[in-house]
């Protein structure tokens, strides 16, 4: 079966340091990759994604960069941190984007990682 | 463009009581929709999704979801409530006319809440 590691679980940072965060998937090959940040605990913030190794598309201008050096890792990085970066960070992955048969494919999410800047 | 609207911020009920979670949608093309829920601190959890045939569709821990195309909805259904069903919950959308990577639109969750 397929899993998603996500860590730390939590993290505190102060501003203008550097951040990485990582997820690793078990179980399957070409996944999609994405990074979520979730803020107030309600709505989700699309931020990257992934379609194979170093292919990364952003979603929004921001403070943060996405890498993935591997098929089935992807990171999150910011060379400096804001305060506005606090947030609930979530990866998740689905099956390759393959027309019809992955359109049904629901995204699996990794238990996430609650960064608080200081 | 796809989008997803969950009109209500937060439902209450009472244990024992049917519990459902509203969900509107809007996409060109088939829908393809999901439900996830949030437990406190926690990734997001698949709970059932409707691809196409029967409109009634029947998940995890006893959720069903029911497709309403003329009305453009999928709402979340429970027959009977848990406490332990308090969390928070999404719905979510995929169009079959999507882009090459098959974006999900979120909607902005439904806090449910069941009290004794």
């Amino acid at each position: 079966s397929q899993t998603i590691h996500q860590w730390p679980a939590t993290l505190v940072q102060p501003v203008g340091s550097p951040l990485s965060l990582e997820c690793t998937v078990e179980g399957t090959s070409n996944p999609n990759l994405y990074w979520y940040r979730q803020a107030a605990g309600r709505g989700l913030q699309l931020l990257f994604y992934s379609i194979g190794i170093d292919q990364i598309s952003s979603e929004v201008p921001q403070n943060l960069s996405a890498s993935r050096p591997q098929d089935r890792q992807f990171i999150l990085s910011s060379k400096k941190l804001l305060l506005s970066d606090s947030g609930f960070y979530l990866c998740a992955w689905s099956v390759l984007w393959q027309g019809a048969t992955a359109l049904h494919s629901p995204l699996h999410f990794g238990n996430g990682t609650r960064l608080t800047v200081t | 463009a796809q989008s997803v609207a969950q009109p209500e911020d937060q439902v209450n009920v009472a244990e024992g009581n049917p519990l459902t979670v509203k969900c509107t949608y809007s996409v060109s093309g088939n829908p393809y929709l999901f439900w996830y829920v949030q437990y406190p601190n926690r990734g997001l959890q698949f709970l059932l999704k409707y691809i196409t045939g029967d409109n009634l569709v029947k998940g995890s821990y006893g959720f069903e979801a029911e497709f309403n195309k003329s009305q453009t909805s999928f709402h979340l259904k429970k027959p009977s409530a848990l406490v332990s069903d308090s969390a928070l919950y999404f719905c979510a959308v995929r169009a079959e006319s999507t882009d090459s990577w098959g974006k999900l639109q979120f909607g902005a969750g439904t806090q449910v809440v069941v009290t004794p």
